[in-house]
């Protein structure tokens, strides 16, 4: 079975700090793909990155990087200089197998105050 | 591009009532999903569809039904609407047909806010 957990709930930063979304994943899948989602306050879902099982390299796009470690089973999200355009509730996604189902972690509503 | 588009946006219905939300993508997408929202959790698969003519079961199936007669369009059909079905649902479809296409974002609709009454 997968699972996302997404231990932060809630996170509230002024505008201009760092902030880092935690996202830890459990999969028997030896092939598996990693995706974060962007929910804004209008409620669509924007597709911001994803990640392959074996491509550990981390990216940085923008004022946005991941961080991808196998070894502790983590695709951790951290969003520099904070905006106040960044408050979402911002979701990381796993999918493994032939139907690529997504299973999501709950969620982190971040706030980020002017 | 229209994407994936669903309707309708909002609905009240009465306990007991039934409805269909539709749902159609115009990107030729071989797969596609439904998903239901719930106030402080992340999305649940409640069906996806590998293509026409093939739908199966996710997390949270009872309650609802689908089809899909074409490759653009999934709808999803609550019958005798109860109050725990009360939700924002999502309507996903995700590319397939190249070698890396596991590793293909779904793209969303904008979902459809469900209250039942």
């Amino acid at each position: 079975a997968q699972k996302v957990t997404q231990a932060q709930t809630e996170i509230s930063v002024v505008e201009k700090e760092d902030v880092t979304l935690d996202c830890v994943y459990e999969t028997r899948d030896t092939t598996y793909y990693l995706f974060w989602y962007k929910q804004p306050p209008s409620g669509e879902l924007v597709f911001l990155i994803r990640r392959n099982s074996f491509d550990e390299q981390n990216e940085i796009s923008g004022r946005y990087s991941w961080n991808f470690q196998k070894s502790t089973s983590s695709f951790n999200f951290t969003i520099t200089a904070s905006q106040v355009v960044d408050s979402a509730v911002y979701f990381c996604a796993l999918s493994s197998g032939a139907n690529s189902k997504l299973t999501f972690g709950k969620g982190i509503t971040l706030s980020v105050r002017p | 591009n229209a994407g994936v588009t669903q309707t309708p946006k909002f609905r009240i219905l009465k306990i007991g009532q039934s409805m269909t939300l539709q749902c159609t993508q115009d990107m030729n997408h071989n797969y596609m999903y439904w998903y239901r929202q719930d106030p402080g959790m992340g999305l649940k698969l409640i069906y996806y569809s590998v293509g026409a003519g093939i739908t199966d079961k996710g997390e949270v199936p009872n309650g609802y039904n689908v089809s899909r007669s074409t490759t653009e369009d999934f709808p999803l059909r609550l019958e005798l609407a109860a109050p725990s079905q009360t939700s924002v649902y999502f309507c996903a479809s995700r590319r397939t047909g190249s070698l890396n296409y596991k590793s293909q974002p779904q793209h969303f609709g904008d979902g459809t806010r469900l209250s039942i009454l």
